[in-house]
């Protein structure tokens, strides 16, 4: 079965860029897959950031975006904040109905 | 604004059933495919199943194929999750979450969840 892989973590300074990002364990993720990601501070509900790759949900900072960064899908911060401080997990469209998310992504900023 | 508030969770002994609700208020629940989503304490999140609009298409991920069934009542703006044969590594808090977009057959991303309730299976 096949994995969709992530950084188990990351750190950025306060007011950096970050690149987050969602590959599979075998092949390149495409736009086919409708790559999402999704916030998660601990103790709370996730929350959606980024779907089908680049769309930025509603309310969401411009300072998230989305992409595809060679064979994977990318997740990139501008100007990191505090609160930005969270778990970030990616999902992939596998076909057939499936979706499989990463391992996730441990942010921290200081 | 949309609203997502599952109840039904408990603890339950393993071999277990239990069901799961999520009221949907918000928006117009019989227009949205609609995901359930789980995470054991300290893990990370994984996928468990889905459900068209109107209830005709579903999937459910392999982990839980053949003890749990995804289901809904239009009428009553529910989802519902349907879980046999409990198993320990079941234990998770249970998400339920809503399609992005309208007329979702199953490959439509999550855009809103729940806060999750949970399922612990113990003896």
């Amino acid at each position: 079965q096949t994995v969709v892989t992530q950084e188990p973590s990351f750190s950025v300074s306060p007011g950096g860029t970050v690149t987050l990002t969602c590959g599979l364990s075998s092949g390149s993720v495409s736009t086919s897959y409708y790559a999402s990601w999704h916030q998660q501070t601990p103790g709370q509900a996730p929350r959606t950031l980024i779907y089908r790759t680049t769309t930025r949900s509603s309310g969401v900072p411009d300072r998230f975006s989305g992409s595809i960064l060679g064979n994977k899908a990318a997740l990139t911060i501008t100007g990191a904040q505090a609160d930005d401080e969270s778990n970030y997990y990616c999902v992939l469209y596998m076909g057939s109905g499936s979706w499989v998310f990463g391992g996730g992504t441990k942010l921290t900023v200081l | 604004q949309v609203q997502l508030v599952e109840s039904g969770g408990n603890v339950v002994q393993p071999g277990g059933s239990l069901r799961l609700s999520c009221a949907a208020s918000g928006f117009t629940f019989s227009a949205y495919g609609m995901h359930w989503v789980r995470q054991a304490p300290g893990k990370g999140l994984e996928w468990v199943a889905v459900i068209s609009y109107d209830g005709s298409t579903k999937y459910h991920a392999d982990s839980v194929k053949g003890r749990f069934t995804i289901s809904r009542d239009n009428s009553k703006n529910t989802l519902y999750l349907e879980m046999k044969s409990l198993r320990a590594e079941d234990t998770a808090e249970y998400y339920c979450a809503k399609d992005v977009d309208m007329w979702g057959n199953g490959w439509f991303p999550i855009g809103n969840w729940g806060q999750g309730g949970l399922v612990t299976v113990s003896s």
